[in-house]
């Protein structure tokens, strides 16, 4: 159980055009789940927190108009990369939490997208 | 400054030996978790602790929190290639149980 799938797993798109990424729970309801973003050889930083039903919050530094995220769902989270820039080039990772199991802030992660912008 | 220190930065070890892996807050951890990662992939959850003191173990891997809750080691006995991987921490600092933030991560490579 607690599986969380992303779509596409990789994607190559010109400068300027805009992405989106996928992030569905598969066997749970996901009240809320995370975007996080991960440069070659760093950790994870946290972009934003998405709540179904309501508007993502974001972290300090992340542009909201260029990652806008919708939760339209509880199984699904998007986030769309607009006008993106080579220097949005980056793997970014989902994550769900499910409230309905025991470990109050476990989060269950997506394998990831690569997102390259030539 | 990073709110969660992971160290080493990196590790070549030897098939059979042992290892440790540390992560250290100056805050409190309200609910400290181990990831691994292979490269570009996503995470697997290894274990999750909670309280002071604490010490989890599963087949050849034990993780433990410190009394302060500041402080956990990811220890692994007699390591094998399946090993290989970067280890991540996540912690949950703020104690709002609203998100996590994530250590430097260790690179582990396990030669034969």
């Amino acid at each position: 159980g607690a599986v969380v799938s992303q779509h596409p797993s990789w994607v190559i798109c010109k400068s300027g055009t805009s992405v989106k990424i996928e992030c569905r729970s598969l066997d749970f309801q996901a009240t809320t789940m995370f975007w996080y973003r991960q440069f070659p050889k760093q950790s994870l930083m946290l972009m934003a927190t998405s709540n179904e039903g309501s508007k993502a919050t974001y972290e300090q530094g992340v542009e909201k108009d260029k990652f806008l995220i919708n939760h339209a769902s509880l199984t699904l989270s998007t986030l769309t990369v607009t006008s993106a820039h080579p220097e949005d080039s980056s793997f970014y990772i989902c994550s769900a939490r499910d409230y309905g199991l025991a470990g109050d802030n476990e989060q269950f992660f997506g394998p990831g997208t690569r997102l390259t912008v030539l | 400054s990073q709110e969660l220190e992971q160290s080493p930065q990196s590790l070549i070890v030897q098939e059979g030996k042992n290892l440790t892996i540390n992560c250290t807050s100056s805050k409190t951890l309200y609910g400290l978790y181990w990831y691994k990662q292979k490269y570009g992939e996503g995470l697997i959850f290894l274990m999750m602790l909670q309280k002071g003191g604490e010490e989890k173990s599963h087949e050849k891997i034990t993780a433990k929190l410190d009394e302060k809750k500041q402080q956990s080691s990811l220890h692994i006995t007699a390591s094998q290639p399946s090993h290989a991987g970067i280890y991540l921490c996540g912690a949950d600092v703020s104690g709002t149980a609203s998100k996590l933030t994530f250590g430097t991560g260790t690179r582990l490579q396990v030669t034969l």
